[in-house]
């Protein structure tokens, strides 16, 4: 059973800081997605890393997958209010369904 | 283009009533996904469709649980003799048939169950 562990699953502060959200697995992904969800919706995809090392920005979102792609990270820069939500990592490992982390709940204080 | 669809958004059910839920995938999606997300856990899977052919069925529970994705209309998540711990909210995706592993979710429906 392939399993996806995130860290930190609460994180709170101010407005203006930087944070790190890890994705980590003892298994190699063929591709992992980072999904942002809001209370009462469904999950939006931010992104997918598909090679090892890889790098992606999404404005002040930065994503990393590791070289051995057991491993990913999300940071935010000067992060705000709006950034506030539930940022899941999703894991593939070939087959067609998903593994989800349980997820980072992330607060930003004004 | 419309996202993919869910309904409904809150299903209130007694226990022993069925449940059934709705989803119909973005344009040019012929692969459907189902997910459920229960107080406090993360989304598990639970069954990958194309049309008219359930290819994974490994996250269904084994009884009271079916879907389907016929040619014409919408996917469907069936729940029969519903109990409370049935109570959650179940998410819909969908991909393009060429890259599966990107998947687009639905608003979900909340199902309780009284």
């Amino acid at each position: 059973t392939q399993l996806l562990e995130q860290s930190p699953q609460f994180l709170s502060i101010q407005e203006g800081e930087n944070l790190t959200v890890y994705c980590n697995s003892s298994s190699v992904f063929s591709s992992l997605q980072w999904y942002r969800q809001e209370p009462g919706e469904g999950p939006v995809l931010l992104v997918t890393v598909v090679t090892g090392g890889e790098v992606k920005k999404l404005k002040r979102l930065t994503f990393q997958f590791g070289d051995a792609r057991k491993d990913s990270s999300l940071h935010i820069t000067a992060a705000q209010p709006g950034d506030t939500g539930l940022y899941l990592c999703a894991g593939a490992w070939g087959a067609q369904k998903l593994v989800f982390g349980q997820g980072t709940r992330l607060t930003i204080n004004p | 283009n419309a996202g993919v669809m869910q309904n409904p958004r809150h299903l209130v059910r007694r226990r022993g009533q069925e449940a059934r839920l709705r989803c119909s995938p973005m344009k040019g999606h012929s692969h459907v996904y189902w997910y459920r997300q229960l107080p406090e856990e993360g989304l598990k899977f639970m069954v990958y469709l194309q049309k008219e052919n359930i290819i994974d069925e490994s996250g269904m529970p084994k009884e009271r649980f079916s879907a389907e994705f016929p040619k014409e209309g919408p996917s469907i998540l069936r729940i029969q003799q519903v109990v409370r711990g049935d109570s959650a909210a179940y998410f819909c995706a969908s991909s393009p048939p060429a890259k599966t592993d990107t998947q687009y979710f639905g608003p979900g429906t909340r199902l309780t169950v009284l």
